[in-house]
C-alpha cells in the first residue's frame, strides 16, 4: 500500500538549534512531492514543490531536499515562530495528494 | 494564491442532524477538493468536487453522507448528514491553482465540527 510517512512525530528544540524533519514515500510514479505548514486552527499553508531526486528548494530557514526515497526539510537556526505543525504530501498520476501524520515542531527561546 | 474561504469556522451539532459548510474562492479554479482532518491523523481525501457533475468520492465516503454540490467555478458545499460523534473533525476545503494542475493545493481555513 502506498505510504508517506513522516518522522519524527514532535521535535522540539532551542532557538539557533538546527534540525532536519523526513517524510519517506512508497508511492510509485511520483509526480511531485509537497510541503504545507500548518498552524493551529488553521489550515495547511504552500510551502514548497519538489518534482526530482536532487532538487533542492530553499525559503528563509527551511530548506527542503528531495531523494529517490525521502524528502527532508532542514531548520537552519529555528525561531519560535517557526514553531508549527509540518506536512508532507506526494502526488501520483491519477490521484490527489497523499499526506503524512506531519511532525509537529516546538520552538522555545 | 486563490482565496479560499470557508464557512462556518466552527460549530456544535447534535447527534442526526446536517450540517452544510461552504467554500468560497476569490478565483476561477478546475480543480477543487475536501479533506478531512481528524486529531492526530493525516488530511483524509473526501471527494473532488466537479463543477456541474457529481462529486468524485474517495474509498470509504459515500454520496448520501457527504453530499457535496460544485454549482460554479468559485464556490462548493460539503453536507455531513446524519451526524455521529466520530464525525467531529475539521474539514478543509483546497482547491489547485489557476491554470493546469501541477499538484500544489491551496487550502481554507477549515471547519471545526463537534458533533455531541
Amino acid at each position: 500500500e502506498d505510504q508517506v510517512t513522516q518522522s519524527p512525530e514532535a521535535l522540539r528544540l532551542q532557538e539557533g538549534e538546527s534540525s532536519s524533519l523526513n517524510c519517506s514515500y512508497t508511492v510509485s510514479g511520483l509526480r511531485g512531492l509537497f510541503w504545507y505548514r500548518q498552524d493551529p486552527g488553521k489550515g495547511p499553508e504552500f510551502l514548497f514543490t519538489l518534482y526530482s531526486a536532487g532538487e533542492e528548494k530553499e525559503k528563509e530557514r527551511l530548506k527542503a531536499t528531495l531523494t529517490k526515497k525521502e524528502s527532508f526539510l532542514h531548520i537552519t537556526a529555528p525561531k519560535p515562530e517557526d514553531s508549527a505543525t509540518y506536512l508532507c504530501a506526494v502526488h501520483q498520476a491519477g490521484t490527489a495528494l497523499i499526506f503524512g501524520k506531519g511532525t509537529t515542531l516546538s520552538v522555545s527561546s | 494564491s486563490a482565496v479560499i474561504s470557508q464557512k462556518p469556522s466552527r460549530d456544535i451539532c447534535q447527534r442526526g442532524t446536517s450540517l452544510t459548510i461552504q467554500c468560497q474562492v476569490d478565483s476561477q479554479v478546475t480543480m477543487m477538493f475536501w479533506y478531512r482532518q481528524q486529531p492526530g491523523q493525516s488530511l483524509t481525501l473526501i471527494a473532488t468536487a466537479n463543477q456541474g457533475s457529481e462529486a468524485t468520492y474517495e474509498s470509504g465516503f459515500v454520496i448520501d453522507k457527504f453530499p457535496i454540490s460544485r454549482p460554479n467555478l468559485t464556490f462548493s458545499t460539503l453536507t455531513v448528514s446524519n451526524m455521529s460523534p466520530e464525525d467531529s473533525s475539521i474539514y478543509l476545503c483546497s482547491v489547485g491553482g489557476q491554470g493546469a494542475w501541477t499538484g500544489e493545493l491551496f487550502f481554507g481555513e477549515g471547519s471545526r465540527l463537534t458533533v455531541l
